[in-house]
């Protein structure tokens, strides 16, 4: 079955820049048939969608965001990734991947990767 | 941006039934989505499209959706329901997936 890992640093300084891969096993990023997510969960907090990407290379991301964010695939990797940039204490999180199921503008996220905390400090 | 309101936390007896609402600008016009969350693990969906159950879901999972207001209703609650549940939408208008605030679900 279709599985999703993150991986990554778990710790980044202030100002700098937190990037994680997605691989996907089980199943071929590139079929077309899903879009692909990462979503984060501050400690004790709730959950909040960073934005998606499509086998195209087309992407959406959350406008809070947006000008500090950056998700691209891989193909021959079967992976995709997330690279923040200008990290603060406020991007600690734990960060998931998550497959992306249904229909445009009814999608939900129908299998998540097990989640990686990284956390913002000096 | 699209708000959805949930309540804090809901304490039920084993046995009983557990109802957790979401409320949001005329909901019942979009797809909601429903996730448990245990401690320190992933999210897992319990319920999509507003009553859909994921193959391996109990069917005492139920969930109904109208007006301002989605719920998502445990029957005969176990002690292994006791988690974080969070409702989901994608907000068209500005292509977005917006998640609920969270429900701490309680079993005494």
């Amino acid at each position: 079955q279709v599985q999703l890992q993150e991986s990554g640093p778990g710790l980044v300084k202030p100002s700098q820049t937190l990037s994680l891969t997605c691989t996907v096993s089980g199943g071929s990023i590139s079929s077309g048939d899903y879009y692909w997510s990462w979503i984060r969960q501050p400690p004790g907090k709730g959950l909040e969608w960073i934005g998606y990407i499509y086998y195209s290379g087309s992407t959406y991301y959350n406008p809070s965001l947006q000008s500090r964010l950056t998700i691209s695939l891989d193909a021959s990797k079967n992976q995709f990734s997330l690279k923040l940039t200008s990290v603060t204490a406020a991007d600690t999180a734990v960060y998931y991947c998550a497959r992306v199921g249904g229909t445009r503008s009814y999608w939900y996220f129908d299998l998540w990767g097990r989640g990686t905390l990284v956390t913002v400090s000096s | 941006s699209y708000v959805l309101t949930q309540p804090p936390s809901v304490s039920v007896a084993p046995g009983q039934t557990a109802r957790i609402t979401c409320g949001g600008n005329n909901i019942g016009s979009k797809s909601v989505h429903w996730y448990q969350q245990k401690p320190g693990q992933a999210p897992v969906l319990v319920v999509y499209d507003d009553s859909d159950r994921p193959s391996g879901i109990p069917e005492r999972f139920s969930g109904s959706n109208s007006g301002n207001t989605a719920t998502l209703t445990i029957s005969r609650v176990e002690a292994g329901d006791e988690a974080d549940y969070y409702c989901q939408v994608w907000d068209s208008n500005s292509d977005l997936g917006v998640f609920g605030t969270g429900t701490k679900v309680t079993v005494l």
